[in-house]
C-alpha cells in the first residue's frame, strides 16, 4: 500500500471548517483513500473513504485532487467533539483483492477550541 | 453501523499471570478480526489477522505463543496475553470485517491492559 504524508498537528476554531491535508504522491490505480479518526482512549472510526470522485458523507467530505496524490477531508463544522488524530490511508479495495489489512501511520492531532 | 465490542475495557493484573480480552460483532458476521496495539502516542501496530475457524496469521515480531489468538465463531475473537509483563502494558484495540460487500474495518472501544 502506498505511504501518506500528514501534518503532525492542525488548530480548528468550533464552528469552522476544518481542512486536513494528505499527500499520497505514490498512490497506485486500484487504491482507493480511507480516513479514519481517533477520539483520545477510544477505537479508530470510519469516516470516509473515495477513489478519484469527491464524496461527501453525514460526517464529513473528501477532496481528491485530478491526479490523485494528494487529498483533503473537510469537516464543515468542526465541534470540539471532533478532537481527535485523523488518519489518511491508502490500500486497495478489500473487496477486490481479498484483504483487509489497515496500516497506521501517525495521522494528524486535530484540536478544536471554543 | 456495525457494533463491535470488547470485554474488558481495562484490566490491571500481576507480572506472569494470563489476560483474555474479548471481541465481539454484535450485529454482524465477522469472518475477519483484527488485533492492534497502540503504545502511548504512537499510532496503532497490527498484530494479527484471525479468519473464522482458522489459525491467526501474526505479524513480524509479534510472539504467537505470547499473544494467544482465538476465533472460534463468527462473531467473538479472543487475544490472551500469556505471562504478562510490564512491557506488555498497552492499549488493544480489535476490529472485525463482514462478508463480501463490506470494505471498512469496524473498530472495538479498547481494552486498557496495565501489568504491575
Amino acid at each position: 500500500d502506498a505511504k501518506t504524508t500528514q501534518p503532525t498537528s492542525m488548530d480548528c476554531a468550533e464552528g469552522r471548517a476544518a481542512n486536513l491535508p494528505c499527500n499520497h504522491s505514490t498512490i497506485s490505480g486500484n487504491e482507493y483513500v480511507y480516513w479514519y479518526r481517533q477520539i483520545h482512549s477510544q477505537g479508530p472510526q470510519y469516516i470516509i473513504h473515495g477513489l478519484k470522485n469527491n464524496e461527501t458523507n453525514e460526517m464529513a467530505s473528501l477532496i481528491i485532487t485530478e491526479d490523485r496524490k494528494s487529498s483533503t477531508l473537510i469537516l464543515p463544522h468542526a465541534t470540539l467533539r471532533d478532537t481527535a488524530v485523523y488518519y489518511c490511508i491508502v490500500r486497495v479495495d478489500p473487496v477486490i483483492s481479498g484483504y483487509s489489512t489497515l496500516t497506521f501511520g501517525k495521522g494528524t492531532m486535530l484540536l478544536v477550541s471554543p | 453501523g456495525a457494533v463491535v465490542s470488547q470485554h474488558p475495557s481495562w484490566v490491571i493484573c500481576k507480572s506472569g499471570t494470563s489476560v483474555k480480552i474479548e471481541c465481539r460483532s454484535l450485529d454482524f458476521q465477522a469472518t475477519t478480526m483484527f488485533w492492534y496495539r497502540q503504545f502511548p502516542k504512537q499510532s496503532l501496530m497490527l498484530m494479527a489477522t484471525s479468519n473464522e475457524g482458522s489459525k491467526a496469521t501474526y505479524e513480524q515480531g509479534v510472539e504467537k505463543d505470547k499473544f494467544l489468538i482465538n476465533h472460534a465463531s463468527l462473531t467473538l475473537s479472543t487475544l490472551t496475553v500469556t505471562s504478562a509483563h510490564p512491557e506488555d502494558s498497552s492499549f488493544y484495540i480489535c476490529s472485525a470485517t463482514g462478508l463480501a460487500g463490506y470494505n471498512e474495518q469496524f473498530f472495538g472501544p479498547g481494552t486498557r491492559l496495565t501489568v504491575l
